[in-house]
């Protein structure tokens, strides 16, 4: 089936430092890659929404200046967290839709970020 | 606007008995709906999807759930729990058109009793 990994698995980093996180869909091309963040004990926000080649679509309250979206290529993810501060620690979980008609989602395993 | 409506924060079942977890859309249209279970720490797993079809959709871990317009329902359902079944569970709907990205309620923690 398809498989969406993410990396790294968890990172710790300082303040003021950024911290770039990765999401691939290993057997399938994605077309479409959405980043959710996920506070403890909460649902999923969708972030942003990334089509491969083309800018990432943030949704309202999402800084786009802060967390940037590259999406280079069919397969290929990423999110950069950039001057995190502690308010970014949260857990960012990835997903991927293989075509552009599809309304399914397949999700990566999560990063954890924390900053110190 | 659409939204997913999980109405239990918490509940508990003890093993080998019945679950149904609740949730309720709003959308206008039909909507595509999904329920995924979340282990802590770890990303969603899907456990079954309605497109279209039969209402009572069969997914996987012996899960099933049932689509009713009228009630504005999918709720999740499993005869009999297992302890390995505790979890975070979330529904979710895709409302609108393809490609956009899935709206999730707020999640059902099931703790599982002995």
């Amino acid at each position: 089936g398809a498989v969406v990994s993410q990396h790294p698995s968890w990172v710790i980093c300082k303040s003021g430092t950024s911290v770039k996180i990765e999401c691939r869909s290993l057997d399938f091309q994605a077309t479409t890659m959405f980043w959710y963040r996920q506070f403890p004990k909460q649902s999923l926000m969708l972030m942003a929404t990334s089509n491969e080649g083309s800018k990432a679509t943030y949704e309202q309250g999402v800084e786009k200046d802060k967390f940037l979206i590259n999406h280079a290529s069919l397969t290929l993810s990423t999110l950069t967290v950039t001057s995190a501060h502690p308010e970014d620690s949260s857990f960012y979980i990835c997903s991927a839709r293989e075509r552009s008609d599809s309304y399914e989602q397949y999700f990566g395993p999560g990063t954890r970020l924390t900053v110190t | 606007a659409q939204s997913v409506t999980q109405p239990d924060i918490h509940i508990t079942v003890s093993e080998g008995a019945s679950l149904e977890l609740r949730c309720n859309y709003s959308y206008g249209a039909t909507p595509y709906l999904f329920w995924y279970v979340q282990s802590p720490g770890q990303g969603l797993q899907l456990l079954l999807k309605y497109f279209s079809g039969d209402t009572l959709v069969q997914g996987i871990k012996g899960f099933e759930a049932e689509f009713k317009r009228s009630q504005s329902s999918f709720n999740l359902r499993k005869p009999s729990v297992h302890w390995s079944d505790a979890a975070e569970y979330f529904c979710a709907v895709a409302a609108g058109q393809a490609g956009t990205a899935l709206i999730f309620g707020k999640g059902t923690t099931l703790s599982v009793s002995s």
